[in-house]
């Protein structure tokens, strides 16, 4: 059965410090994966995609990296802010989407 | 920038009744797709439409459950004889390509569903 495991469940950093959430998956045969940024009550934001071949990526603040053979990825935040504070989905993909439960992160001032 | 609309964005009902969660997509989208949230848990897959049929659906969506595309902008999902378990977060999504190599996933507001 395909599966997506994050960790940590949860964390709380200090604004202005860095932060790395992490994706282990078992998704076969892997087409790409996805990080979203989920805010409380809202609907999911897409902040990367990465396919095979691609192993970092980034979006502003938000650099993601993929090792496709240990099928393992990772979302770093650099310098976070209050407004980073949110649910971080990984999603991976063969011919469907499969979700990861999130890391919840919380940005303290 | 263009977006997924949903409404309503919350609805209260009492057990056994019909709700209808309507969507509009992005204007220029193929894929349309329902999610399921649970207070709590992760994003569920419920169906994928394209091409006016469904082309995916996972083991939660049932009888009880159905899509329509009504019009040329509406996408909507109807839930019959709602259960206490079916409280949750229906998010609709849309993209302009699918399957496997599907681009990015556009998410509405969502729309919370109360079941009591």
């Amino acid at each position: 059965k395909n599966q997506v495991e994050q960790s940590p469940q949860s964390l709380i950093i200090l604004e202005g410090k860095n932060c790395t959430l992490q994706c282990n998956y078992t998704v076969s045969p892997f087409s790409n994966l996805r990080w979203y940024k989920q805010d409380t009550g809202r609907g999911p934001v897409s902040l990367t995609i990465m396919t095979f071949s691609e192993n970092t990526k980034s979006n502003g603040r938000y650099t993601a990296t993929l090792d496709a053979d240990t099928k393992q990825s990772s979302l770093h935040i650099t310098a976070s802010q209050l407004s980073d504070s949110a649910s971080y989905i990984c999603v991976v993909s063969d011919y469907k989407l499969s979700f990861g439960a999130g890391t919840t992160v919380t940005v303290r001032a | 920038e263009p977006e997924v609309t949903q409404t309503p964005s919350h609805q209260v009902t009492q057990m056994g009744q019909e709700v209808i969660l309507r969507c509009v997509p992005i204007s220029n989208h193929l894929y349309f797709y329902w999610y399921r949230q649970i207070l709590g848990q992760k994003v569920e897959f419920l169906v994928s439409f394209y091409n006016n049929e469904i082309s995916e659906k996972s083991e939660i969506f049932d009888d009880q459950f159905s899509v329509e595309r009504p019009d040329g902008s509406n996408f909507t999902l109807k839930i019959r004889s709602t259960k206490l378990e079916d409280s949750a977060m229906y998010f609709c999504a849309s993209s302009a390509t699918g399957g496997a190599t599907a681009g990015e996933l556009f998410f509405g507001e969502g729309s919370r569903l109360t079941v009591l």
